[in-house]
């Protein structure tokens, strides 16, 4: 069975910095999906950044980009230039393209800005 | 932009009550799914539902049922609370598509 872990409950990082999230995951299969959703404190849990395993690029989304090492199933997020705004609770997620649509999740890593 | 939305954003009951938690998704979305989120354990599933009256369990659905009379909207059942389901309640619709997106939470207190 797959898991996913975020070996970070909590970080933090001072306002304007870099910060790396975390996550591993264990597959016996080569073709699926990598996910990152972001749980602000009101709650509503958006899609912050998603990766294709047979993809080799690593997936950028403005300030936030991923690196993505298929071999050692690994797929750390990080953000550049944090803003207040950042902070929240980070999800790691994955799931098998033969799946049917469930999502593996990670435990959760909590980010704290420091103004 | 797609639009979840959940009945209570917070809910407290007593412990043997039956409990209906609403979501409805306006989007014509095929699958609607129902989370329970605790901390340090993530998001768990406890049912999904992939077409009207059609359901598959998830990971945790004991003391759970969940009804899909129409596409738009999935109810999550508790048929007797329990002190232990206390918890944040997470729904998610999507279609073909990987991406799912979600209602904003119930937090359910049993007493």
């Amino acid at each position: 069975a797959q898991t996913v872990t975020q070996s970070q409950p909590e970080m933090s990082v001072q306002e304007a910095e870099t910060v790396t999230l975390s996550c591993t995951y264990d597959t016996s299969e080569s073709d699926y999906y990598l996910f990152w959703y972001k749980q602000p404190p009101s709650r509503q849990m958006i899609l912050v950044i998603r990766q294709e395993a047979y993809k080799q690029q690593n997936a950028t989304e403005n300030r936030f980009s991923v690196n993505f090492q298929k071999a050692a199933k690994s797929f750390s997020l990080k953000i550049s230039d944090s803003q207040l705004g950042d902070a929240a609770m980070y999800f790691c997620a994955y799931r098998s393209r033969n799946s049917n649509y469930q999502l593996i999740w990670g435990a959760g890593t909590k980010l704290i800005i420091k103004p | 932009d797609v639009k979840v939305t959940q009945s209570s954003r917070y809910l407290v009951k007593r412990t043997g009550e039956k409990v209906f938690l609403e979501c409805v998704q306006d989007m014509d979305h095929e699958n609607m799914f129902w989370y329970r989120q605790d901390p340090g354990l993530g998001l768990r599933l406890i049912y999904f539902s992939y077409d009207v009256k059609m359901k598959e369990k998830g990971d945790i659905p004991e003391g759970y049922s969940v009804s899909r009379e129409k596409k738009e909207r999935f109810s999550l059942i508790l048929e007797s609370a329990s002190t232990n389901q206390t918890s944040m309640y997470l729904c998610a619709s999507n279609q073909r598509t990987d991406t799912q997106y979600f209602g904003p939470g119930t937090r359910l207190t049993v007493l």
